[in-house]
């Protein structure tokens, strides 16, 4: 079962502009990862974000985690036609019948950017 | 090492027939995951290998569904008589830890 679900299902920007996704999952956890997949291909690993983080910086990626709502967003800023790929956040879970040697992914935000 | 390689890239099979798939992880990482994605949905654990043993398996790998890890090394998935229900992207990911998976690029299945 999907333990987290991403919003928007799938966003079309122009590029240049910043590109918001959230994630809401449903049980504690210890860490929060965001991953890029390119169509057809396996996922990338873009950033880690643990439980006692509230936010996180890598190049032009932001991560924020708000373990009180349970919910995390990925910032793509000034974003460019190459960053057209779906996003996914994975979580383990406290909660779900896990022992920490795997990872709950979401459905997914599809993201197209417009050259 | 250029990452997790994974064979065959695509593979179409009729419906009944058995079908093996390889992944090939990162050398330096013992710990070694299948995951199954349908479209628009994200990846879903099957099983996990740590070294040569198979630590963990999800109620999604049934009994037509075997994993192996000789050595440590590469791992193979088989699934026997497959069924239309089947047809999935299985991906191959590596980690050194439990986080930051490396994942290849994925074996596109088709049971026709």
């Amino acid at each position: 079962s999907q333990q987290g679900e991403e919003d928007p299902q799938a966003l079309s920007i122009q590029e240049g502009e910043n590109a918001t996704m959230n994630c809401s999952y449903k049980t504690s956890i210890n860490n929060l990862q965001w991953y890029r997949q390119n169509s057809g291909r396996g996922l990338v690993h873009l950033i880690l974000i643990r439980s006692n983080e509230r936010e996180k910086h890598s190049g032009r990626l932001r991560v924020t985690l708000d373990t009180s709502k349970k919910s995390s967003s990925l910032l793509i800023t000034a974003s460019r036609a190459a960053d057209t790929a779906s996003y996914f956040c994975a979580t383990d879970s406290l909660g779900l019948p896990n022992t920490g040697n795997q990872f709950y992914f979401g459905t997914g935000t599809s993201l197209t950017v417009i050259p | 090492d250029t990452g997790v390689s994974q064979n065959p890239r695509h593979k179409i099979t009729k419906r009944g027939q058995n079908v093996t798939f390889r992944c090939d992880p990162i050398s330096e990482h013992n710990r070694l995951y299948w995951y199954r994605q349908t479209l628009g949905q994200g990846p879903e654990f099957l099983t996990y290998f740590q070294n040569e043993a198979q630590l963990e398996k999800s109620r999604l790998l049934s009994d037509r569904f075997s994993a192996e890890r000789p050595k440590g090394s590469f791992s193979t998935l088989e699934i026997q008589r497959t069924e239309q229900g089947d047809s999935a992207m299985y991906l191959c990911a590596s980690s050194q830890d439990r986080y930051g998976y490396t994942f290849g690029s994925g074996t596109r299945l088709t049971v026709v």
